[in-house]
């Protein structure tokens, strides 16, 4: 089954610093999404992307939807140690209702954050 | 607001053993799925079920079967459980159409198969 490759696979930052991960994949996918997911917890979404060349902002984080629509990037500004996790990139053919829609995840970007 | 709710949290099985991994959501969604994560691996999705009576296979379904009788409920059954079954089982929803907001995750399932 296809997986998208992540990268890098962990990083080890000041508190401070900018963070920048990416996603690939060798197919094309319509929705992409990015989750974070704590010890112990399930992945929780952090943004959604449904254009080619959309970028999107939630709070310190930014994510743009890649213009072959075969790539993904998070950013997360001035890092702060809550955002220690693991950030999974997630893709979706479906772009609209009534379409069976699974995920395909990425392999994870494990974050951590020191003072 | 319970969201989407997974029980046991944890559980050890001997190998050949048969267990059922429990799944509820309380947000009257119509796709619930199973993921599997391993180290390195991410989520890989087992089955998946679009709506009450229909389920569908994912990536990696062998040695798992699931049933929808009710919208609410999606459990997992292991047959004969063997360790290469030990795993982190996430049970995932989302309403029909609403891509926009991705899915609901439950907190998860470890499973250890001995």
């Amino acid at each position: 089954g296809q997986q998208l490759n992540q990268s890098p696979q962990s990083m080890f930052i000041q508190e401070g610093e900018d963070v920048s991960m990416n996603c690939t994949s060798s197919s094309i996918f319509n929705t992409w999404l990015w989750y974070k997911q704590e010890p112990g917890e399930g992945p929780v979404l952090l943004i959604a992307l449904y254009k080619a060349g959309e970028l999107t902002s939630n709070g310190r984080l930014t994510a743009q939807f890649g213009i072959t629509r075969k790539d993904s990037f998070l950013n997360i500004s001035a890092s702060i140690p809550s955002d220690v996790g693991i950030y999974f990139c997630a893709g979706l053919r479906a772009i609209n209702t009534g379409t069976a829609s699974k995920l395909t995840f990425g392999t994870g970007t494990r974050l951590q954050v020191t003072l | 607001n319970a969201g989407v709710t997974q029980t046991p949290k944890f559980q050890v099985l001997k190998t050949g053993q048969s267990m059922t991994l429990q799944c509820a959501q309380d947000m009257n969604h119509e796709y619930m799925s199973w993921y599997r994560q391993d180290p390195g691996m991410g989520l890989r999705l087992i089955h998946y079920s679009v709506g009450a009576g229909i389920t569908d296979q994912g990536e990696v379904p062998n040695g798992y079967n699931v049933s929808r009788s009710t919208t609410e409920d999606f459990p997992l059954r292991l047959l004969s459980a063997a360790p290469s079954q030990t795993s982190v089982y996430f049970c995932a929803s989302g309403a029909w159409g609403v891509i926009r907001y991705g899915y609901t995750f439950g907190s998860g399932t470890r499973l250890t198969v001995v």
